[in-house]
């Protein structure tokens, strides 16, 4: 199986800032990752798709870059409503295999 | 408006089965591959199976294997998730969700039920 290994698994920061949150998989997984976001008690949001594809209705302060095993998420300028945990995915391959999470929190 | 409305949740004792489904509405249900994705109290989300848009190919995760099994009526708009064997470690709320692209097997996930808690105690 693939692993997907995020970091950091906890973020404090303000709002306008920028934060970049990393995604490290196990093996090549070419651009099939996607990032979601999750706030409490909600299901998941599909944020960025293929990488670097910005899901319809998603801000474009969300940005997706990186291939093969090392890819990042960046918020350009965090809004409050951007506060929340997100997870990355591969869909390279079965059994589809998330990371940890990353909980970005209000400094 | 796309929709997925999951039932069948509950509280269930260890060794028994349910039968999750979750009633799709609002696109052609019968072009997309469906998806099952668990999440245990306070945990990160783990993909649990999939089915293919004709039903055709089925793929579990090695935790539930042998024991879950998806299912679907494209007649009904329904996608199914029989759980069976329960252990402590299947809590969790189930989500079904759809892929993104038609006719294909294996996409981001970009529409996602509300989802329905199964506990598992005695």
């Amino acid at each position: 199986d693939i692993q997907m290994t995020q970091s950091p698994s906890s973020l404090s920061a303000s709002v306008g800032d920028r934060v970049t949150i990393t995604c490290r998989a196990s093996q090549g997984i070419s651009s099939w990752l996607v990032w979601y976001q999750q706030k409490p008690e909600k299901a998941p949001k599909c944020v960025i798709y293929a990488a670097s594809s910005l899901q319809s209705g998603v801000p474009s302060r969300f940005s997706g870059s990186g291939s093969g095993t090392d890819f990042t998420l960046t918020i350009s300028s965090l809004q409050p409503e951007d506060f929340a945990t997100y997870y990355c995915q591969q869909y390279n391959s079965y059994p589809y295999t998330f990371g940890q999470g990353t909980k970005l929190e209000i400094k | 408006q796309f929709q997925l409305v999951e039932s069948g949740g509950g509280v269930v004792q260890p060794g028994r089965s349910l039968r999750l489904s979750c009633a799709v509405s609002g696109f052609t249900f019968s072009s997309f591959a469906m998806h099952w994705v668990r999440q245990a109290p306070g945990k990160g989300l783990e993909w649990v199976a999939v089915i293919s848009y004709d039903g055709s190919n089925k793929y579990y995760a090695d935790s539930v294997m042998g024991r879950f099994t998806i299912s679907r009526d494209n007649s009904k708009n329904t996608l199914f998730l029989q759980v069976n064997s329960l252990r402590a470690e299947d809590t969790a709320v189930y989500y079904c969700a759809r892929d993104r692209k038609q006719l294909v097997l294996g996409d981001a996930f970009d529409i996602w039920g509300q989802g329905t808690m199964v506990t598992v105690s005695s």
